[in-house]
């Protein structure tokens, strides 16, 4: 079945905690994404990558880091989270090209409660 | 402004209704546009793509005017299981295939 999964799919933490939330695919797609929802706001893009080794920065890049050292994963990590990084997070992928962006699947979410 | 702006609703409607929504974008160089759904909580998943010559699935209708930049869909027959939030997406002017989401408007289906 192709999925996109995030892990861990809740959670709650600390201020300054390091966290690492992980985001897999099983359809071999280059391009993943990273974004976040708050009420309000919309789902924002975090990160994106085109192909293992090749991240940009999105519109909310700060605080965040991201990394592709194999084409199915592409975790996100805080390395200092901060209470406004309070989110629903999202991890998207798809093929590369227009067309590609009609099959764009997205994780299931990872609720994030920083205190 | 926002680059894609939507009434966020809720949108009431009894089963059987016809509902609209309406979505504005302001990057006139965006060359595709596509609505999700949303349920609560979980993931947006792909309801249609918008095209020039409009698309419609079923009983889902979409719709683009690109001289008033905006879009619009459009359900017939309302189901309850209709009842989630449609975000409507535009392809952004920067960043390679980024996507532009709207805030999302809320539709409830009652019997």
């Amino acid at each position: 079945e192709a999925q996109v999964t995030q892990n861990p799919r809740y959670l709650i933490t600390v201020t300054g905690k390091k966290l690492t939330v992980t985001c897999s695919q099983n359809m071999n797609h280059e391009y993943m994404s990273w974004y976040r929802q708050d009420p309000g706001l919309g789902l924002r893009q975090i990160y994106y990558s085109m192909n293992v080794e090749v991240t940009d920065k999105g519109d909310v890049p700060e605080g965040y880091k991201v990394s592709r050292k194999e084409k199915r994963n592409f975790p996100l990590i805080l390395e200092s989270p901060s209470p406004n990084q309070t989110s629903l997070y999202f991890c998207a992928s798809s093929p590369i090209g227009l067309a590609g962006l009609e099959t764009q699947y997205f994780g299931p979410g990872t609720r994030l409660l920083v205190l | 402004r926002k680059e894609v702006e939507q009434d966020p609703g809720p949108f009431n409607v009894p089963e059987g209704a016809t509902v609209a929504f309406n979505c504005t974008y302001s990057n006139s160089a965006s060359q595709s546009f596509f609505w999700y759904r949303q349920d609560c909580r979980k993931e947006p998943k792909l309801l249609m793509s918008v095209y020039s010559s409009g698309n419609e699935d079923g009983r889902f209708t979409a719709q683009l005017n690109r001289a008033s930049q905006y879009i619009s869909l459009l359900i017939r027959d309302s189901k309850l299981s209709d009842s989630a939030t449609y975000l409507c997406v535009a392809l952004g002017n920067t960043g390679f295939q980024k996507l532009v989401f709207g805030t999302g408007t809320r539709l409830l289906v009652s019997p």
